[in-house]
């Protein structure tokens, strides 16, 4: 039971790349987020999903876009890389029964630098 | 505007003495709240929650007190050991949420032998 893995680690992005972060669970959960953080900020939300097929903005959407066609995975994608997405990015899952949904378990976080 | 705020970025005690962290909010919708344990290129993990119909939730060494009318809660860690230098996380969320969470800044402690 891996709990929850996120690919890459670390990425170096130019300005204008492209680059797609996976998320992957093993928990059967069906809620997904997607989080970024930045010094002295704490964790923003950036999008999640309420299960398969379905997404939603979060508090900092913008630059991202997300996809979730398979219950396990969530990928963020950043379709134009900007400085201002240099940040560490985690990937948090959490069940709706049985336990507070509020209740999530992370990713260890992947760190990009967009120059 | 932040909704959850840690107002001490950091906090050091001595192992074995007793550690305080607090938390501000300012939503009155928030019904749960959490404390996350972050280590250095870790995630976040889940320590302990509360629910705003309770005023006080232990776990062993960690026990996480709710003030409503204050709209501050606080966690104590006693005794400290040198494991539990991390940063800690409060969040909070609100009923009907789709479980999502707000974040305070975090606090840093650190525990000296």
């Amino acid at each position: 039971n891996a709990g929850v893995t996120q690919t890459p680690k670390f990425r170096v992005l130019k300005t204008g790349q492209s680059m797609t972060l996976l998320c992957a669970q093993d928990m059967n959960h069906e809620y997904m987020y997607w989080y970024r953080q930045d010094p002295g900020m704490g964790l923003r939300l950036i999008h999640y999903s309420v299960g398969e097929g379905t997404t939603a903005k979060g508090e900092v959407p913008d630059g991202y876009n997300v996809s979730r066609l398979k219950k396990q995975n969530f990928l963020l994608g950043l379709e134009s890389a900007a400085p201002s997405q240099t940040s560490v990015y985690f990937c948090a899952s959490s069940q709706t029964t049985g336990f507070p949904q509020e209740t999530q378990y992370f990713g260890p976080g992947t760190r990009l630098l967009v120059l | 505007d932040q909704q959850v705020k840690q107002n001490s970025p950091s906090l050091s005690v001595q192992e074995g003495r007793i550690s305080i962290l607090n938390c501000d909010y300012t939503n009155s919708m928030f019904d749960y709240f959490l404390w996350y344990k972050k280590y250095p290129a870790e995630g976040p993990t889940f320590l302990i929650s509360i629910s705003s119909i309770k005023d006080k939730n232990e776990d062993g060494r960690f026990t996480v007190f709710l003030n409503k009318s204050a709209k501050h809660l606080s966690l104590h860690i006693v005794p400290s050991q040198p494991g539990d230098s991390a940063v800690y996380f409060c969040a909070a969320s609100a009923a009907d949420s789709w479980g999502k969470l707000q974040f305070g800044a975090g606090t840093q402690v650190v525990v000296t032998p």
